[in-house]
């Protein structure tokens, strides 16, 4: 089972920020919190990654709570090509079990014009 | 760099026949794990591959097994395909670090119509 809950659905308009949440209450020390998204029939691309410091790159940013049990991915200007299913994964550090991802349903995120 | 690719893209096969999807990683990745996608089950690890040999496994049948050669390309074999064989076939690959986590990324994926 995932370890990972997220709202099933969420809408933003085109030009803000999407703000899209991540329940991970059961998360221990030794794993990361990995975010991918996947647009309709395509492969799920890599967005970020954190373990407990709040990450920046090019796509987006992501905000983890001090105790780890929640964290918050954010596009800071959504485009209607961010409309996506959006995965929250928690994954082990340990190399051999990291490369064996666990998918929950995800977020559909739908960016309007 | 070139991304994960995989081959073929899309098949059309009909139940019993077996079929063998092809999957190219990123250049310099050693780990090769592989996916279905359902859309009732959703997103599900089949295994992966790392030195050519099987290191993790899902929760799969026997029907459905891989491989991988010296250069860290992979196949996966479905044998006496069924309906519910029908899916998006997804391979990830990753570098595999000592000293950190490996991020996987994905090729196109496969899709497969079983009828």
């Amino acid at each position: 089972d995932a370890k990972t809950t997220q709202p099933p659905s969420m809408d933003c308009a085109e030009g803000r920020a999407a703000n899209l949440p991540c329940n991970h209450s059961t998360i221990s020390g030794n794993e990361y919190v990995y975010w991918y998204r996947q647009i309709h029939s395509q492969g799920p691309q890599y967005i970020i990654h954190g373990l407990k410091n709040n990450e920046t790159n090019e796509m987006a940013s992501l905000i983890i709570t001090e105790d780890r049990k929640s964290s918050t991915l954010i596009l800071p200007h959504a485009t209607l090509r961010d409309t996506a299913v959006y995965y929250c994964i928690v994954s082990p550090i340990s190399s051999g079990s990291a490369r064996q991802l666990t998918f929950g349903s995800g977020t559909q995120l739908t960016v309007l014009p | 760099k070139a991304g994960v690719t995989q081959t073929p893209r899309y098949l059309i096969k009909t139940r019993g026949q077996q079929v063998t999807l092809s999957c190219s990683p990123i250049s310099g990745h050693r780990s090769v794990s592989w996916y279905q996608q359902t859309p009732g089950q959703g997103l599900q690890f089949l295994f992966e591959y790392f030195s050519e040999t099987q290191r993790n496994k899902g929760n799969f049948p026997g029907r459905f097994s891989g491989r991988q050669f010296s250069n860290s390309r992979s196949e996966m074999n479905v044998s006496t395909l069924e309906l519910g064989d029908s899916a998006l076939y997804l391979c990830a690959s990753s570098l595999v670090r000592r000293t950190s986590t490996d991020t996987q990324y994905f090729g196109p994926g496969t899709r497969l119509t079983v009828l």
